[in-house]
């Protein structure tokens, strides 16, 4: 099914480990995001991508860390986990900028203890 | 300040129509979005509106734009149990680069009741 996929769904991490965020889509889009959903805090940027190669901070970059080598891949690394980084993070593409919407991720769910 | 503000609740009868209002900063904002988000899912885009229009209809969804005071709505008739949902406002300047990723409101929770 075209979409984003994002993996995994679920995952609880120790204070201190490092883990990958996946994201893939398969639309050809451009344009990916990724986003952490908090309560009361809505969605808040963390980093971008305007085609492979090309990244760029959003709101909230601080302990995460991003590549873009292809089109399809768009992989959020948390390099260094603590209690903060607990939340909801989205990943989403669009194909043509602005006025056309993200298509979004299902999300994954993190806690770190 | 926030770019995109929105009242965190909304609370309405079945049937009944619903109101979600959202304000946002930025007069160069070109793209203007309403998402909607299911308990446990991502975000789905329901509509969107050019900034150069007043109004936009699509079936239950209305969206009214007033540009001067900077002042979005998303109008939903005849509310069902099914549209309770937390409800986004979106803004994109859409002319370069970055300025195409959209900024988010908090979130509008919808609760419908019987």
């Amino acid at each position: 099914n075209a979409g984003v996929t994002q993996t995994p769904k679920f995952q609880v991490l120790k204070t201190g480990q490092s883990m990958t965020l996946q994201c893939a889509q398969d639309m050809n889009h451009e344009y990916m995001s990724w986003y952490r959903q908090d309560p009361g805090m809505g969605l808040r940027l963390i980093h971008y991508s305007v085609g492979a190669g090309i990244t760029d901070q959003g709101e909230v970059p601080n302990g995460y860390n991003v590549s873009r080598s292809t089109t399809e891949d768009f992989p959020l690394r948390l390099l260094s986990a603590a209690p903060s980084q607990t939340s909801v993070y989205f990943c989403a593409s669009s194909y043509l900028p602005g006025g056309y919407g993200y298509t979004f991720g299902s999300g994954t769910r993190l806690t770190v203890v | 300040g926030e770019d995109v503000e929105q009242s965190l609740f909304l609370s309405v009868r079945e049937g009944d129509s619903s109101v979600i209002n959202c304000t946002y900063t930025d007069s160069s904002s070109t793209y203007l979005y309403w998402y909607k988000q299911e308990p446990g899912a991502g975000l789905q885009l329901l509509t969107y509106i050019f900034s150069n229009m007043d109004m936009k209809q699509d079936q239950r969804l209305t969206v009214l734009l007033n540009k001067k005071d900077k002042h979005l709505s998303l109008r939903i008739a005849d509310t069902q149990t099914g549209d309770s949902a937390i409800y986004f406002c979106a803004e994109s300047m859409g002319d370069s680069g970055g300025s195409y990723i959209p900024t988010f409101g908090r979130g509008t929770s919808l609760i419908v009741h019987p």
